[in-house]
Formats: C-alpha cells, structure tokens, sequence
C-alpha cells in the first residue's frame, strides 16, 4: 500500500474548519485514501473516503488534488469534540481491507 | 445506528493464563478483523477473518492466538498463553457494503 505523510500535530480555533493535509505521493490508480480518526484510546471512527472526486457527508470534506499525490480532509466547523488524532490511510479498494495506521495528526481543538 | 460490541471493557488476567475477547460485529458485515494498540503506540493489524477463515494475519498473530466466530454473531479473539507483552487494548472491525471499517470501542487487556 502507499505510504502517506501527515503532520504530527496541529491547532485549531474553535468554530473554524481545520484543514487537515496528507501527502500519499505514491498512490497508485486503484487505491483510495480512507480518513479515520481515533479520540483518546476508543476505537478508530471512519469519517470518509474518496478515490479522485471530491466527496462531502455530515462529518466532513475530503479534497484530492488531480494529480492524487495528495489530500485534504476539512473539518467545516471544529469543536471541542472533534480533538482526536486523524489518520489517513491508502488502501486497495477491493482486495486487501485491512488498515495499516501510521502515527497521524493530533489536531487539538481550543476554545 | 448499528455498531460493534465489545466485551469485556477491561480485562485483567495473571501472565500465562488464557483470555478471550468478544466481540459483536455489525450484522450483515462479511469481513471481520482484531487490531491491537500497546499504550502510546501506533494501531497495528492483527488478522482478518472471511467466509469463516483467516483471511490474513500478521506477523505478530503467531501460535499463541486464534480467532473464530463461533455462532454466526460473536467473533472472539484468544491468546492461549498470555505474557506481558500483550498488554494493550484491542479493536475488533467489520467491514460492510461501503468498505469501511467500523470499529468498536475495545478491550483494553491488562496482564500482570
């Protein structure tokens, strides 16, 4: 699977969306990228998934450039809740569905 | 909404002892796995189960653990010999019609 890159951390205010990068470089065509988050040890919560298209539902927006090297998940209106520690995840989307889980982004909500 | 159960919550067990782990996976999912997190680490696969098989495992899964879904409904995961090693909390997942993995909220193991 294609490896990707996300910051180690990152703040947001409160209300504000959180834009939330990752890089998947190696991606290749029949892999999509997966957004999980995991708050404070409970089990990791699927947000969304894309293969090239932009895609939205009531969590959240991913972003995939064109080119696919990269994403964006956006969080439209950050709260306190939404702390947690965000992996982005390339995987087969058939074949294979196990995860493989890097170190991720701790976002950080203040108030 | 429909979610994956997992019990017990905490469980704590003396070092060489059996345990096992349930879990209750959506209904209507086909694919059915365990993860493992040891504390502050990242979470790690451990095996993935299918049509009533092993479908893939990891190096950590060795002899020492097994799955099976004994009933149709619960999915358990045991370690036969329990060592300190194994401390962490585990994460059963099943996978329906979206492929996404949806997981519960595990079980967090304690060996002492």
């Amino acid at each position: 699977d294609a490896k990707t890159t996300q910051p180690p951390s990152m703040d947001c205010a409160e209300g504000r969306a959180a834009n939330l990068p990752c890089n998947h470089s190696t991606i290749s065509g029949n892999e999509y990228v997966y957004w999980y988050r995991q708050i404070h040890s409970q089990g990791p919560q699927y947000i969304i998934h894309g293969l090239k298209n932009n895609e939205t539902n009531e969590m959240a927006s991913l972003i995939i450039t064109e080119d696919r090297k990269s994403s964006t998940l956006i969080l439209p209106h950050a709260t306190l809740r939404d702390t947690a520690v965000y992996y982005c995840i390339v995987r087969p989307f058939l074949n294979d569905y196990k995860l493989s889980f890097g170190a991720g982004t701790t976002v950080t909500v203040r108030a | 909404e429909p979610e994956v159960t997992q019990t017990p919550s905490h469980q704590v067990t003396q070092m060489g002892q059996e345990v096992i782990l349930r879990c209750v996976p959506i209904s209507n999912h086909l694919y059915f796995y365990w993860y493992r997190q040891i504390l502050g680490q990242k979470v790690e696969f451990l095996v993935s189960f299918y049509n009533n098989e092993i479908s893939e495992k990891s190096e950590i899964f060795d002899d020492q653990f097994s799955v099976e879904r004994p009933d149709g409904s619960n999915f358990t995961l045991k370690i036969r010999s329990t060592k300190l090693e194994d401390s962490a909390m585990y994460f059963c997942a099943s996978i329906g019609v979206i492929y996404a993995a949806f997981f519960g909220q595990g079980t967090r193991l304690t060996v002492v």
